[in-house]
């Protein structure tokens, strides 16, 4: 079966920092992958998608690229601000047709001004 | 962006009565809506897909009986919960596909039984 492995928070950081959240995931067919960001009492919204191997989404400054070598997906921000705090899930769907999404357990994300 | 919207926001009711929540799309058609769970602090989990026209698909371990699914339109699918008891309370979070496999969320809805 299809399964994402999320890096656990709660993750702390400084305004300006590096931000990496790990992501790997297990799937029987070739999978798009997501990275989709919750904030405080809100719904989900994509941040940014991959569809295939090598692959770069972005969007926002965030980037995270489909490494099918590694069965990974990462998210980065080079210099994180107050306003990116929220949580982080990665997602896959395995186009089987029903486009259902396999979630990670999300990862939450404090920025400190 | 592809917009989904869902109605009420929030919601209070008390034990054993039935809530229904609203999920549409907006901007777009879709013949297919998913609905969620969401505990504090936890991830999401899938409870069924809802098809226009035919019965929902519901995920294992979800009452069907419980969480009744209705696609009665290419734009609008409603999850009743219905003899609501307070370990229902949750979030409660549709999405849609406009066309292919990027689903967009709604807002979502928060159930406190009490």
């Amino acid at each position: 079966g299809n399964s994402v492995t999320q890096m656990e928070g709660p993750v702390t950081l400084s305004e300006e920092a590096f931000l990496t959240i790990n992501c790997t995931y297990t799937a029987t067919g070739y999978p798009s992958l997501f990275w989709y960001v919750q904030y405080p009492g809100e719904g989900l919204q994509l941040l940014l998608k991959a569809t295939k191997a090598d692959d770069k989404g972005s969007n926002k400054g965030f980037e995270a690229t489909y490494r099918k070598e590694t069965t990974s997906f990462h998210l980065e921000k080079g210099s994180v601000q107050v306003s990116d705090s929220a949580v982080y899930f990665c997602a896959l769907s395995d186009r089987g047709g029903d486009y259902k999404l396999s979630f990670g357990a999300g990862t939450t994300v404090t920025v400190r001004a | 962006g592809a917009v989904v919207s869902q109605h009420p926001s929030w919601v209070i009711c008390k034990s054993g009565t039935s809530v229904k929540i609203e999920c549409r799309s907006l901007d777009f058609q879709a013949t297919t809506m998913f609905w969620y769970r969401q505990f504090p602090k936890q991830s999401l989990m899938l409870m069924a897909t809802s098809n226009e026209g035919s019965k929902a698909t519901y995920e294992q371990g979800v009452e069907k009986d419980k969480f009744l699914i209705n696609h009665a339109s290419l734009t609008l699918s409603t999850l009743t919960v219905t003899s609501a008891h307070p370990e229902d309370s949750s979030f409660y979070i549709c999405s849609a596909p406009p066309g292919g496999e990027t689903q967009y969320f709604g807002p979502g809805t928060r159930l406190l039984v009490l």
